[in-house]
């Protein structure tokens, strides 16, 4: 397996546009996890499906945020419109979980850069 | 909530042993565990110790938990340069949950 697929791996974008980061999943994983992490906050998990349904946004900051999944295959991030304050690593993780170790495979992450 | 805390940075000398420590507050997780995060890279799962355990070796890694003081370690022996990462602990929550609660990663530096 290739692993969690993430793209882009770098965007920089100006302000007020609108971002998409996109994911794969691993074959076969029915979690999927997205992350932000920044060296003031560290890693923050914002929004976690299960079979494709979200189960808990909180960790999404604002409204500007979106996520979807719209099959076990694909997901997405949107951030419209975008601020400098969203510049951040964004990763993607997988994870089939009940087999009680419930690893996280991560993606290699999206370095957003907002100016 | 649960909370994972660890020191920020560890700077070690090349062949020198690494001990990075963490402290968690969920005294009900089943497992602990350690990331690795290389420059540029995503998290990838180092090592993990389950919770009846105190104490896990793999090659030049040691993983020491003591319970009663929810403290983790990881010990890496003869440190090597491509040991520089940061290294994330995390746990698996009580309840049936899933979601790992992660620490936020001690940064290390090794120099020769």
């Amino acid at each position: 397996d290739a692993g969690v697929i993430q793209s882009p791996r770098h965007e920089v974008t100006e302000m007020g546009q609108e971002v998409t980061l996109r994911c794969k999943p691993i074959s076969g994983h029915n979690s999927l996890f997205w992350y932000r992490q920044t060296m003031m906050r560290g890693l923050e998990l914002l929004i976690y499906f299960n079979n494709n349904v979200p189960i808990d946004d909180s960790g999404m900051p604002e409204d500007r945020f979106s996520a979807k999944m719209p099959n076990a295959s694909f997901s997405t991030l949107k951030i419209q419109p975008s601020e400098p304050r969203d510049s951040a690593v964004y990763f993607c993780a997988s994870s089939f979980p009940g087999t009680g170790l419930d690893e996280q495979y991560f993606g290699p992450g999206t370095r957003l850069t907002v100016t | 909530g649960e909370d994972v805390e660890q020191s920020l940075f560890l700077s070690v000398r090349e062949g020198d042993s690494s001990v990075i420590n963490c402290t968690y507050t969920d005294s009900s997780s089943t497992y602990l565990y350690w990331y690795k995060q290389e420059p540029g890279a995503g998290l990838q799962l180092l090592t993990y110790i389950f919770s009846n355990m105190d104490m896990k070796q793999d090659q030049r890694l040691t993983v020491l938990l003591n319970k009663k003081d929810k403290h983790l370690s990881l010990r890496i022996a003869d440190t090597q340069t491509g040991d520089s990462a940061i290294y994330f602990c995390a746990e698996s929550p009580s309840g049936g949950s899933y979601i790992p609660t992660f620490g936020r990663g001690t940064s290390l530096i090794v120099h020769p």
